[in-house]
């Protein structure tokens, strides 16, 4: 079975500075899809970026992106430039892309921005 | 175009009871999935539904069912209340496809007491 682990509970962040955030996975599976989600305080998710395993170049939006390692099968999340409103929680998450095409998501990792 | 809508946002039940959580996807949005959140499990998966049929399950008691409207509307239900199942749940929608993102309603907070 897929898992997917998020071994950061909490990060904390300088404003202006880089974060990264971390995740692994385990899978059998050579065709899947990554997705990062941020969920800010009583706000709802929303996806912050996406990664399709068959691709190799790692995904960027904006002042997001990701490094994706497939052989190691992890998939972190670096935020430069770090502002306020991105304090919330993140969540990394794993879609099959064949059999049971189940969204599997990690625990979460709680981001703190400091002004 | 209206994102997710969840009714109601806040539900307080007592043990024993049953619940039924409604979930209205955005527009064209055929995929309806519904997760439980808690502090100490994350997101848990619970099912999802696809053109009215149940696509996939997570690893939930049969107390916990769903199904989905021809209009692609979704509803979840618990029976059997305990304890445990006070949680926010989660429902979320998507396009056709595996490799679209779900856009994610605000989550109804159930609280069992």
């Amino acid at each position: 079975a897929q898992t997917v682990t998020q071994s950061q509970p909490e990060m904390s962040v300088q404003e202006a500075e880089t974060v990264t955030l971390s995740c692994t996975y385990d899978t059998s599976e050579s065709d899947y899809y990554l997705f990062w989600y941020k969920q800010p305080p009583s706000r709802q998710m929303i996806l912050v970026i996406r990664q399709e395993a068959y691709k190799q170049q790692n995904a960027t939006e904006n002042r997001f992106s990701v490094n994706f390692q497939k052989a190691a099968k992890s998939f972190s999340l670096k935020i430069s430039d770090s502002q306020l409103g991105d304090a919330a929680m993140y969540f990394c998450a794993y879609r099959s892309a064949s059999g049971t095409y189940k969204y599997i998501f990690g625990t979460g990792t709680r981001l703190k921005v400091l002004a | 175009k209206a994102g997710v809508t969840q009714t109601p946002r806040y539900l307080i039940k007592t043990r024993g009871q049953q619940v039924t959580l409604s979930c209205s996807p955005i527009s064209g949005h055929r995929s309806v999935s519904w997760y439980q959140q808690t502090p100490g499990q994350g997101l848990q998966f619970l099912f999802e539904y696809f053109s009215e049929t149940q696509r996939n399950k997570g690893n939930f008691p049969g107390r916990f069912s769903g199904r989905q409207f021809s209009n692609s509307r979704s509803e979840m239900n618990v029976s059997t209340l305990e304890l445990g199942d006070s949680a926010l749940y989660l429902c979320a929608s998507s396009l056709d496809g595996l490799a679209y993102e779900q856009y994610f309603g605000p989550g109804t907070r159930l609280t069992v007491t």
